[in-house]
């Protein structure tokens, strides 16, 4: 079975927590993308990564973080400082051979 | 910095009629690429339809095509012969095409399709 697994669908914590969320793949892809989306919004990059061991901040990273040990996987970190965790987040695999992005089926985590 | 604007918060239309969303974007690029992706409930986001700026021809696939007007910057999507399984979210993405380091997306803040039976 192929492609790009995120788990899990729901995630429940509590305020001042902080949380990770997985981002695996299996399509060999060099670039992956972590996105946040909040109603009547559309996605919104968090972080991004062309190639393991390295990273870049997209436009909202305050309060998150990411590691890329793997090729295949790019974990995101929901910290404490992070005022408004509760949205739903979407990985997106890509590479710079082709243009488009692929996403992963996402994570709804719910702060409380 | 680039932005894409959908106006349509929420369209409707008749099974087996044909519909058009709106997409306008802002970019200062001449090279550039642009998407169509569909968001069902399942929330799965699933690529539509793309378009190279370089290109002239409008892209179609199957029941989707897009009217692509670079003077214009705009970039609508047509829906022909609308089936139920097209109610969904509908989001215009932008990305420039400069390469390594600039491969975002840049989202509208979409479009609820409904499907009247």
């Amino acid at each position: 079975d192929g492609g790009i697994t995120q788990s899990p669908k729901y995630l429940f914590r509590k305020e001042g927590q902080n949380v990770t969320l997985s981002c695996e793949q299996n399509l060999n892809h060099d670039a992956m993308y972590w996105y946040r989306q909040d109603p009547g919004q559309g996605l919104r990059l968090i972080y991004y990564s062309q190639i393991v061991n390295d990273f870049q901040k997209g436009d909202i990273a305050e309060g998150y973080s990411v590691s890329r040990e793997k090729k295949e996987s790019f974990p995101l970190t929901v910290t404490s400082a992070q005022k408004n965790p509760t949205a739903f987040y979407l990985c997106a695999v890509g590479s710079g051979t082709i243009y488009e992005q692929y996403f992963g089926p996402g994570t709804r985590l719910t702060v409380t | 910095a680039q932005t894409v604007t959908q106006s349509q918060p929420e369209m409707s239309v008749q099974e087996a009629e044909t519909v058009t969303l709106s997409c306008t974007y802002d970019t200062s690029e001449s090279d550039y690429y642009l998407f169509w992706y569909k968001q069902p409930p399942s929330r799965q986001m699933i690529l539509v339809i793309r378009q190279e700026a370089y290109k002239q021809q409008n892209a179609t696939e199957n029941r989707f095509s897009v009217n692509f007007q670079k003077a214009a910057k705009s970039f609508s999507l047509k829906i022909s012969d609308s089936q139920l399984g097209d109610a969904a979210m509908y989001f215009c993405a932008y990305r420039s095409a400069r390469g390594f380091g600039n491969e975002k997306l840049t989202f509208g803040t979409g479009t609820r399709l409904t499907i009247i039976p």
